[in-house]
């Protein structure tokens, strides 16, 4: 079946430090994937997407290309600042009726 | 834009006692879900509805039941509350299309089971 493996937390960098979290699918279709993100006490709200194979997805800085050919969707950032520090998701659909997430990955940024 | 409006943000209830959760989308989405967060355990999925009128079970859905009211609502009953319950849900909406659409979260209950 389908799945999302990322990579264990939690994560502790300082500000400015480069980010990134590794993120690894099973799928029978043709996934979209996206990562999301959740600040304390909210909800998960979405990060940014990808639909097909070699799309880049950004947002606020952050980056994930979409590698069909190692399965991979790995969150990236050049420079992480404090108001970063979150959960991050990463998670599929090829549906559109059922999503699959990773476990999260905490992130905490220090001054 | 409300977007997923979830009711209550919080609840303390006594083991045996029953609930419904409450949520409501206003995104005109067919398909909701609900998935409770447990530390450790990421995101699991109690139940979805792909169609009002429909509706699935998820990877854990023993001690719960869902009503689809109608494509706006839907929600999540605990019958006898047990404290293995203790988690924090979230009601998510989405729109299937060619181009599968995200899922939109609402902002939570946090239930404990006393």
């Amino acid at each position: 079946g389908d799945s999302v493996t990322q990579m264990e937390g939690p994560v502790t960098l300082s500000e400015e430090a480069f980010l990134t979290i590794n993120c690894t699918y099973t799928a029978t279709g043709y996934p979209s994937l996206f990562w999301y993100v959740q600040y304390p006490g909210e909800g998960l709200q979405l990060l940014l997407k990808a639909t097909k194979a070699d799309d880049k997805g950004s947002n606020k800085g952050f980056e994930a290309t979409y590698r069909k050919e190692t399965t991979s969707f790995h969150l990236e950032k050049g420079s992480v600042q404090v108001s970063d520090s979150a959960v991050y998701f990463c998670a599929l659909t090829t549906t559109g009726n059922q999503f699959y997430f990773g476990t999260g990955t905490s992130l905490t940024v220090i001054p | 834009n409300a977007g997923v409006t979830q009711t209550p943000k919080f609840q303390v209830l006594k083991t045996g006692q029953s609930m419904t959760l409450q949520c409501a989308q206003d995104m005109n989405h067919n398909s909701m879900y609900w998935y409770r967060q447990d530390p450790g355990m990421g995101l699991r999925l109690i139940y979805y509805s792909a169609s009002e009128g429909t509706t699935d079970k998820g990877e854990v859905p023993n001690g719960y039941n869902v009503s689809r009211l109608n494509k706006r609502e839907f929600s999540l009953r605990l019958e006898s509350a047990a404290p293995s319950q203790t988690s924090v849900y979230f009601c998510a909406s989405s729109q299937p299309g060619r181009l599968n659409t995200e899922a939109f979260f609402g902002q939570g209950t946090r239930l404990t089971v006393v």
